[in-house]
């Protein structure tokens, strides 16, 4: 079964420094969405993928986190410099229509703790 | 804007036995979609069920239903015959066509042998 893959599992760095997440959504699935998981909460959206193009970007920190999808299928997540508030899960997700629905089918995340 | 209010921090069930996790939410969308998610402790989230705000009839999925409840914009989770894999938190999230799901505050469940 196709899985949305995601990479590092795991990120501990110092705050200041620069990192970056990546992630490989299931094949031909057009729309892409990250989110941000503070523990103990429910996701919140950061920004939205339709093939290389933001469709959402209202709730992301633009002064410190980019986003791309250069040619509409990988897309990479990078925080700089990171804070230690920016310490949360990172989730991706990926969706395609089936009739109609655009169910969001998610990735392990990656933990990021800011030091 | 939408927001959801899953009033059950914590829940818990006997194994066998049957659950219900309540959710409300609030959207000015006509057309929407509702969906159960659960995250086990490992934190991928899964998918439990859907629902289409324009159907009437609820959504069944092997052991998981819901009551849906449109005009009270009510969407509650059923899991019957309770099993030790079902303990996980779950999140109840609208959502309006291929945008974002909002997610409410999530129900952690316990499942006892």
């Amino acid at each position: 079964e196709a899985e949305v893959a995601q990479s590092p599992r795991y990120k501990i760095t110092e705050k200041s420094q620069a990192v970056a997440f990546w992630c490989d959504p299931i094949s031909g699935h057009a729309t892409l969405y990250w989110y941000r998981q503070i523990l103990g909460q429910g996701p919140e959206l950061l920004v939205q993928f339709q093939d290389e193009s933001v469709v959402d970007d209202s709730q992301l920190p633009k002064d410190r986190f980019s986003a791309e999808r250069l040619k509409g299928v990988d897309s990479t997540l990078k925080i700089q410099p990171a804070e230690l508030g920016d310490s949360a899960m990172y989730l991706c997700a990926s969706s395609f229509p089936d009739r109609g629905i655009y169910t969001q089918y998610f990735g392990p995340g990656t933990r990021l703790t800011v030091l | 804007a939408q927001t959801v209010t899953q009033s059950q921090p914590e829940m818990s069930v006997q194994e066998a036995e049957t659950v219900t996790l309540s959710c409300t939410y609030d959207t000015s969308e006509s057309d929407y979609y509702l969906f159960w998610y659960k995250q086990p402790p490992s934190r991928q989230m899964i998918l439990v069920i859907r629902q289409e705000a324009y159907k009437q009839q609820n959504a069944t999925e092997n052991r998981f239903s819901v009551n849906f409840q449109k005009a009270a914009k009510s969407f509650s989770l059923k899991i019957s015959d309770s099993q030790l894999g079902d303990a996980a938190m779950y999140f109840c999230a609208p959502q309006r066509s291929y945008g974002k799901l909002t997610f409410g505050q999530g129900t952690i469940l316990t499942v006892h042998p």
